[in-house]
């Protein structure tokens, strides 16, 4: 049974619009939220998080939400590059150091 | 400074074979952490050592995975015998101390691609 769920498996973007990917959950025992970027043949790499008693964590281009009563998340990157076409994971942490990665939404930035 | 590296960085074997995938981890980096993708699904939690202990390994599918991390440094996983179900990329990922230290952040390694056929 899926923890964190990304429904979409793709998004198309224009270049300088904005990209919303979205998360859902199911334990209500996860405290801690991450989007991690990935490219091909690559490697995950940590982009933003937010801890669960904050609602909002924004760093440059990247804004994260947290709606704890929704158990949902999403990752605003606004304006999109070309150069943000890749895989996104939506991830969790209940209080210990494992991460509960959903399967990924590609993201692919249009010219 | 050097990242995660792992070796190799495909491995293509038959069903009842052997595999090692070896893990280097940031030099300094107490916790090292082994997942896996198998085609189109998430990134799923194998284990999770700190220096040469497991903290965690509620993640390992079965007894046909061995991971070790002798003296606390790099760490391997070994996979006997290999089953059609095995094949997928195994990712390693280190942290310099819990998680829930300074930082909650995890630096992955490019993977290793296994196929078993």
């Amino acid at each position: 049974d899926q923890q964190v769920k990304q429904n979409s498996p793709s998004l198309s973007v224009q270049e300088g619009r904005i990209s919303i990917l979205n998360c859902d959950y199911t334990n209500s025992m996860f405290d801690y939220f991450l989007w991690y970027k990935k490219y091909p043949a690559e490697g995950p790499t940590f982009l933003i998080s937010i801890s669960s008693i904050k609602d909002k964590n924004e760093d440059g281009r990247f804004t994260v939400f947290l709606n704890k009563s929704a158990k949902h998340l999403s990752l605003h990157i606004v304006p999109s590059q070309p150069g943000d076409s890749a895989v996104y994971f939506c991830a969790a942490s209940a209080r210990d150091d494992k991460i509960i990665f959903g399967k990924g939404t590609r993201l692919h930035i249009l010219p | 400074e050097a990242g995660v590296t792992q070796f190799p960085s495909h491995s293509v074997i038959e069903k009842g074979q052997t595999v090692t995938l070896r893990c280097d981890p940031i030099s300094g980096h107490d916790n090292l952490y082994w997942y896996r993708r198998v085609m189109g699904k998430e990134i799923k939690f194998l284990l999770h050592f700190v220096k040469e202990s497991k903290q965690d390994e509620s993640g390992m599918p079965n007894n046909r995975f061995l991971a070790e991390r002798t003296g606390g440094t790099y760490s391997t996983l070994k996979v006997q015998p290999a089953e059609l179900e095995d094949s997928g990329v195994y990712f390693c990922a280190s942290s310099p101390k819990g998680m829930r230290g300074l930082s909650y952040e995890q630096y992955f390694g490019p993977g290793t691609r296994l196929t078993v056929t």
